[in-house]
């Protein structure tokens, strides 16, 4: 079975300093791999995803992920982060019959 | 607009007042699933669907009930709610065809007093 394991549960960056969140996996096959924001009160929103394409993945708010198989990571970055960016953050793993794997979450928080 | 509709939003209920939380999407997805999101447990699956009358148990299934009788509705089905059921619950959507990525909907937040 695959599983998920974001490395930090809390991550503080200063606005205009780059964001980092971490994120492991293991899986037996070619993973579907996601990463989803949810703002406080909010619904999940999807940033972007990885399906065996690109391994260098562009998301939506200026943020990138890069698979990489060698080191099983699918980590989430971003160059300069703004307050909206404050959140909290799922990586997220697809299983057979499109079972959703969740890791724990990260929530970010940004300084000004 | 492609969406994923909860209802309600919020609710509070007593202890074995039997509810039903609806899920309905229009992008007609095979599957579809329940989610319970608790402080420090993250998202865990309570039943999940890969199309309609298909339903299967999730990490967390007990003391809830689904059906998949539509392909668009997935309802959550509480038959006797207790205190331990208080919870975020979100419902998704997904197409291995068209995807796979999951649509949630905006959640539902039911405390059982």
């Amino acid at each position: 079975a695959q599983s998920v394991t974001q490395l930090d549960s809390h991550v503080s960056v200063s606005e205009g300093t780059p964001v980092l969140l971490r994120c492991n996996y293991s899986s037996s096959y070619s993973p579907s791999l996601f990463w989803y924001v949810q703002h406080p009160n909010k619904g999940l929103q999807l940033l972007l995803k990885y399906t065996s394409a690109a391994t260098l993945v562009k998301g939506i708010n200026g943020f990138e992920a890069e698979f990489k198989k060698s080191e099983t990571s699918f980590h989430l970055t971003k160059p300069s982060a703004h307050m909206s960016d404050a959140a909290e953050y799922f990586c997220v793993g697809m299983e057979y019959g499109n079972k959703l794997v969740f890791g724990a979450g990260t929530i970010l928080r940004v300084k000004s | 607009e492609a969406q994923v509709t909860q209802n309600p939003r919020y609710l509070i209920t007593v202890t074995g007042k039997k509810l039903t939380v609806t899920c309905s999407q229009n992008m007609n997805h095979e599957y579809m699933s329940w989610y319970r999101q608790d402080p420090g447990l993250g998202l865990r699956q309570i039943y999940y669907s890969m199309n309609v009358e298909v339903t299967d148990k999730g990490d967390v299934p007990e003391g809830y009930k689904v059906s998949r009788k539509e392909k668009r509705n997935f309802p959550l089905i509480l038959e006797s709610p207790s205190p331990n059921q208080t919870s975020l619950y979100f419902c998704a959507s997904s197409s291995r065809m068209e995807g796979p990525e999951a649509f949630f909907g905006q959640g539902t937040r039911l405390t059982v007093v």
